[in-house]
C-alpha cells in the first residue's frame, strides 16, 4: 500500500527567507510524486511532479522539489518566500489510477 | 470555460436527504476522478471514470454513494440518505490522459457539503 506523510501541520517563515515543506512517501516500485497547493475555497492547483530523471524538479511560481530515493523524501522548496505563497500544500503519490495525498501543511509567510 | 466546473459550490442538506453533485470536466478529457476532502485533511480518492466506464469505485465509503458519467463527459456524484459524516468538500478532477496520475489532473473548486 502507498502512503504519504507530511510531518508538519504548519510551517512559518518570514518573507524573503527560504522555505521547505517536508514530505516522505512509501510506495512499492518507482514513485510518481506530486505537489499541489490549495488556496481558501479553491481547488487544488498543480505545482510540480517527479516521474523520472533529474532529482531536482522545478515547478510553478518558483517552487522546486528534491527527490531523494534513499530517504524516500520529496521536500518542496523555494529560495525566497512571498506572502502570497501562504496556502495549504499537499504532497501526493500515485498508485494505479489514483493519487494518495498527505494530510497537508499550512504555510504561513509573514511580512 | 477552460477549467473543471463543479456545482453547486455549497450545499446544505438535512440528514437523510439525497444530494446530487455535478462535475463538468474540461472538454475532451477522458479521465475523471472524484475525491472527498474532510475538514483539515488531504483529499481521499472516491472513484475513477475513463470516458463513460467506471473503472474504479473502491474509494466510495458506502453503498449510499453512487457516481455516473453516462455520456463520457459530465459526471454526477449522488449521495443517498446523507449522514453528518458525509460533510466534506467533494473535488472533481479530470485529465486528457488515460493514466491521469502521470500527467497530472486539473481540479475543480469543489462542492462543500454540510449535513445538518
Amino acid at each position: 500500500a502507498q502512503s504519504v506523510a507530511q510531518p508538519e501541520d504548519q510551517v512559518n517563515v518570514a518573507e524573503g527567507n527560504p522555505l521547505t515543506v517536508k514530505c516522505t512517501y512509501s510506495v512499492s516500485g518507482n514513485p510518481y510524486l506530486f505537489w499541489y497547493v490549495q488556496y481558501p475555497n479553491r481547488g487544488l492547483q498543480f505545482l510540480l511532479k517527479y516521474i523520472t530523471g533529474d532529482n531536482l524538479v522545478k515547478g510553478s511560481y518558483g517552487f522546486e522539489a528534491e527527490f531523494n530515493k534513499s530517504q524516500t523524501s520529496f521536500h518542496l522548496k523555494k529560495p525566497s518566500a512571498l506572502v502570497s505563497d501562504s496556502a495549504l500544500y499537499f504532497c501526493a503519490v500515485n498508485y494505479g489510477n489514483m493519487l494518495t495525498f498527505g494530510g497537508g501543511t499550512r504555510l504561513m509567510v509573514k511580512p | 470555460g477552460a477549467g473543471v466546473s463543479q456545482s453547486p459550490r455549497y450545499k446544505v442538506a438535512k440528514r437523510g436527504q439525497d444530494v446530487a453533485l455535478r462535475c463538468d470536466p474540461i472538454s475532451g478529457h477522458v479521465s475523471l476522478f472524484w475525491y472527498q476532502q474532510a475538514l483539515g485533511q488531504g483529499p481521499e480518492f472516491l472513484t475513477y471514470f475513463q470516458n463513460e466506464a467506471q473503472l474504479d469505485k473502491s474509494g466510495l465509503p458506502s453503498d449510499r454513494f453512487f457516481a455516473e458519467r453516462p455520456e463520457g463527459s459530465v459526471s454526477t456524484l449522488k449521495i443517498q440518505r446523507t449522514q453528518q459524516e458525509d460533510s466534506a468538500v467533494y473535488l472533481c478532477a479530470s485529465s486528457y490522459a488515460f493514466s491521469g496520475t502521470v500527467v497530472g489532473y486539473t481540479f475543480g473548486s469543489g462542492t462543500r457539503l454540510t449535513v445538518v
